[in-house]
């Protein structure tokens, strides 16, 4: 079945450090690929996307791009803020009878200081 | 985007007993969805709430553990019954619109079991 593999937590940073979250991935088919954050005390929001090969899905700085060769999604920042202290998500769907379906990642718990 | 509820937020059950927890949503939605999110752990996915119909499981979920109702496109019901503290977890709706990948998701309903 499909399954998605996190790097492990937690990640700890200093503001302005370069940030990498690894995340990859096994789907038979084309899935689409998620990233997902969950502030503290709050609930789960989409952070970016991507539905396609090569595809680069941004938002608020991350990025993350699709990489069918290496079952990549690895989620990216060049700067943190402390606001971004949060756990990461990846996800993945499936398509397909799985369409709607996420399976998530274990998550990764950010910190960031000042 | 999909503005989603759930009530309660969080509750305190004895085991043995039961809990139901609502999602409304905004406006009409395609797909909703059940998921579980353990301490300290990642989401997985309950079942597939239909509409008018029986909800879909996903394997190591039974309908006599956690019965789900969706009577129309904009809510839906689950209840976790005969409660053990293995139940307390984080329980969240989702909803899929349209024929967008886009999933979002409920604020959660937070469950602890004495």
């Amino acid at each position: 079945g499909d399954s998605v593999t996190q790097m492990e937590g937690p990640v700890t940073l200093s503001e302005e450090a370069f940030l990498t979250i690894n995340c990859t991935y096994t789907a038979t088919g084309y899935p689409s690929l998620f990233w997902y954050v969950q502030y503290p005390g709050e609930g789960l929001q989409l952070l970016l996307k991507a539905t396609k090969a090569d595809d680069k899905g941004s938002n608020k700085g991350f990025e993350a791009t699709y990489r069918k060769e290496t079952t990549s999604f690895h989620l990216e920042k060049g700067s943190v803020q402390v606001s971004d202290s949060a756990v990461y998500f990846c996800a993945l769907e499936g398509g397909g009878t799985s369409y709607g379906k996420l399976t998530f990642g274990q998550g990764t718990i950010l910190t960031v200081h000042p | 985007s999909a503005v989603i509820s759930q009530k309660p937020s969080r509750d305190i059950c004895q085991r043995g007993t039961s809990l139901t927890i609502q999602c409304q949503v905004d406006s009409q939605v395609t797909m909703m969805f059940w998921y579980r999110q353990q301490p300290g752990q990642s989401l997985t996915l309950i079942a597939t709430a239909n509409q008018g119909s029986e909800a879909t499981y996903e394997s190591g979920f039974v309908i006599d553990k956690f019965p789900i109702s969706r009577p129309n496109l904009t809510f839906s019901t689950l209840t976790v019954s005969n409660l053990s503290p293995e139940d307390s977890s984080i329980y969240l709706c989702s909803v899929v619109r349209g024929n967008q990948e886009t999933q979002y998701f409920g604020p959660g309903t937070r469950l602890l079991v004495l």
